[in-house]
């Protein structure tokens, strides 16, 4: 039954060594985003994807990416984690910005 | 900027004891408002949505009336349980505008047997 399934829930790196989070959807809405949520704080918009178009916040970091290679699937890309990033990083749908975003469990990252 | 404050938590209370979640907005334009909650180690779930002024969205005994003249949305429910101890954050989205969801910082309520 899950809708938004984020994998993994838990993910330990290293600093410095690039990880990738993933995030799929059976809903097959056409938009997705990503946040980061650092403790006792609102969630923070990363970016988004719109279809297959890719719209960054201003203050997203660098060192974030992502890809959607198709409507299923979304990754978040760190490319050198630092002891920063360590965060709950939420996926999120919506079906033509609703507002009324699905979002999935979560995956907890640590820096080590 | 569109924006959202929040009740500072945390809130704690008894069971079977009345809720009250402050939440006032800011926007430009006539946005949407919505209510999620986090338990915990948990994503957010959507709770509630209004869409237009004196709108009321209710679910599982939570409600909250969109209320344009004071740009609040409440957060009510009559009796609490232990079962919604959770963050609760409200958040907005403009139509037409950025078409992104704008949240508040959150209120933790703790609710005691």
């Amino acid at each position: 039954d899950a809708m938004v399934i984020q994998n993994p829930r838990y993910q330990v790196t290293q600093f410095g060594k690039p990880v990738t989070l993933s995030c799929s959807q059976t809903l097959n809405h056409n938009v997705m985003y990503w946040y980061q949520q650092k403790s006792s704080q609102a969630p923070k918009l990363l970016f988004h994807y719109y279809d297959k178009d890719f719209n960054n916040e201003a203050d997203t970091p660098d060192n974030f990416q992502s890809r959607r290679p198709n409507t299923s699937f979304c990754f978040l890309d760190i490319r050198s984690p630092g002891l920063g990033d360590a965060a709950m990083y939420l996926c999120a749908t919506d079906e033509g910005r609703s507002g009324g975003y699905t979002f999935g469990s979560g995956t907890r990252l640590t820096v080590v | 900027g569109d924006s959202v404050t929040q009740m500072e938590g945390p809130v704690t209370l008894s069971e079977e004891a009345f809720l009250t979640i402050n939440c006032t907005y800011t926007a430009t334009g006539y946005p949407s408002l919505f209510w999620y909650v986090q338990y915990p180690g948990e994503g957010l779930q959507l709770l509630l949505k209004a869409t237009k002024a004196d709108d009321k969205g209710s679910n599982k005994g939570f409600e909250a009336t969109y209320r344009k003249e004071t740009t609040s949305f409440h957060l009510e429910k009559g009796s609490v349980q232990v079962s919604d101890s959770a963050v609760y954050f409200c958040a907005l989205m403009e139509t037409g505008g950025s078409e992104k969801l704008v949240f508040g910082k959150g209120t933790k309520l703790t609710v005691n047997p």
